[in-house]
């Protein structure tokens, strides 16, 4: 299937832990994202990357790194993570230019305790 | 700064009703607005893009138009079914930026 795709889908994990989530497309897009969708489910944008550049690095805690090994991939590694990272995040690619359309991953709960 | 918004923020209607979801934005300079689905648990679906030269798209039942200048779009779902229930969010990409910046969303709900 030609698709966004994430994982793991759940994480769970305590304070202060380190973790990552993958995310790959086979939709051969050049430029990936990651958003945030918070509690009150609002969504918004961390980080972009074209061909494994970044290009949109919103005002995101340096405790989030985004890693592309290649264009095809856009993984997410949180360090020293917080209750208040608890929230969904989505992984969605596009091709490059100010008319194409994003795909959305399924996305990642992470639940911090 | 851009803003989007949403009304209603949520709605209840029975089967077979046409219904009108509404979304505004601030800044009228955009690239494209799209409509996403989002079922609970699951991730977002494009439903329509509309390209900042276009008025509207169809797709199915489901028809969205754009008023640029008025800073607003309206996603038309004709013949509602159960099978609609979900949030629907808009979003717009631009001015000037590749990042979408999403609405507040409207919880539908459409009842047998």
């Amino acid at each position: 299937d030609t698709a966004v795709s994430q994982t793991p889908k759940y994480l769970v994990t305590q304070m202060g832990n380190d973790k990552s989530i993958k995310c790959e497309q086979n939709l051969g897009h050049d430029t990936m994202y990651w958003y945030k969708q918070d509690s009150k489910k609002f969504l918004k944008i961390m980080f972009s990357y074209n061909n494994k550049e970044l290009i949109i690095n919103e005002t995101v805690p340096n405790r989030f790194s985004p890693k592309s090994p290649d264009k095809a991939h856009l993984n997410l590694h949180i360090n020293s993570l917080e209750l208040g990272d608890s929230a969904v995040y989505f992984c969605a690619s596009s091709s490059r230019g100010p008319y194409n359309e994003q795909f959305f991953g399924p996305g990642t709960r992470l639940t911090v305790l | 700064k851009q803003e989007v918004t949403q009304i209603p923020a949520a709605l209840s209607v029975p089967e077979g009703e046409n219904l009108v979801l509404n979304c505004s934005f601030t800044d009228s300079a955009i690239y494209n607005l799209q409509w996403f689905r989002q079922d609970p648990g699951k991730g977002l679906t494009s439903l329509l893009l509309i390209q900042s030269s276009q008025r509207e798209q169809t797709s199915g039942r489901l028809n969205a138009s754009l008023d640029k200048s008025s800073g607003r779009s309206t996603l038309y779902i004709a013949a509602s079914q159960p099978g609609d229930s979900a949030t629907y969010l808009c979003a717009v990409l631009g001015p000037n930026t590749d990042k979408l910046i999403f609405g507040t969303g409207t919880r539908l709900q459409v009842f047998p």
